[in-house]
């Protein structure tokens, strides 16, 4: 069973701030997901990724698959930044484990004005 | 933009009631998952289901969970006695491949007195 680390659980910046939320998990995996939770629950989907690093706007996303560690990245960081960041992994399927990802805890990020 | 809904959005209900929370994934996919997340708690995968049946389910999918997809567009998540700690909010999602990005409803709140 993966075991999924997230730090830090809670970070407060102040807006144009530089912010890094990583992840670490314990099995081989066949993908790494970034989500976004905002106080009302609803779940967004930001990176889906295996390998190297992705970039959506101001947000990046890199892997490094040997070390087992994934880091979210925030450039420029804005109020409306704030939410709950989510690492989740998908299961290697050479294990023929199951197909649902197993879930970090997750960051709060509080961006200041 | 396609996307994933869930009805109702907020369900109360009495300890020993059976409940039935729905979800109509993107049209395309394939690929269908319910996962829950107690107040405070991560997220967790409660099943996945391709091709009208279960593919995996966790420790938490005991007896009293089942799922169906009644017709070509709806999937649904039945409890059939409610218990106090089923309390949580409940995420349908979708995928078009195994291991491919999901989609997530915006959950339904399930609130059990």
């Amino acid at each position: 069973k993966n075991e999924v680390e997230q730090s830090p659980q809670n970070l407060t910046a102040q807006e144009g701030e530089f912010i890094t939320i990583n992840c670490s998990y314990s099995v081989g995996i066949s993908a790494l997901h970034w989500l976004q939770q905002h106080p009302g629950g609803g779940i967004v989907s930001l990176f889906m990724l295996s390998s190297g690093k992705k970039k959506h706007g101001r947000l990046i996303a890199t892997i490094n698959i040997q070390e087992k560690h994934s880091s979210l990245h925030i450039t420029a960081s804005h109020p409306r930044d704030s939410a709950v960041y989510i690492c989740a992994v998908g299961p290697s399927y050479s294990g023929g484990g199951a197909d649902g990802l197993t879930f970090g805890k997750g960051t709060h990020l509080i961006i200041q004005p | 933009e396609p996307e994933v809904t869930q009805t109702p959005s907020h369900q109360v209900t009495q300890m020993g009631q059976e409940v039935i929370l729905r979800c109509v994934p993107i049209s395309n996919h394939l690929y269908f998952y319910w996962y829950r997340q107690i107040l405070g708690q991560k997220v967790e995968f409660l099943v996945s289901f391709y091709n009208n049946e279960i593919s995996e389910k966790s420790e938490i999918f005991d007896d009293q969970f089942s799922v169906e997809r009644p017709d070509g567009s709806n999937f649904t998540l039945k409890i059939r006695s409610t218990k106090l700690e089923d309390s949580a909010m409940y995420f349908c999602a979708s995928g078009g491949d195994r291991g491919a990005e999901q989609y997530f409803g915006p959950g339904t709140r399930l609130t059990v007195t």
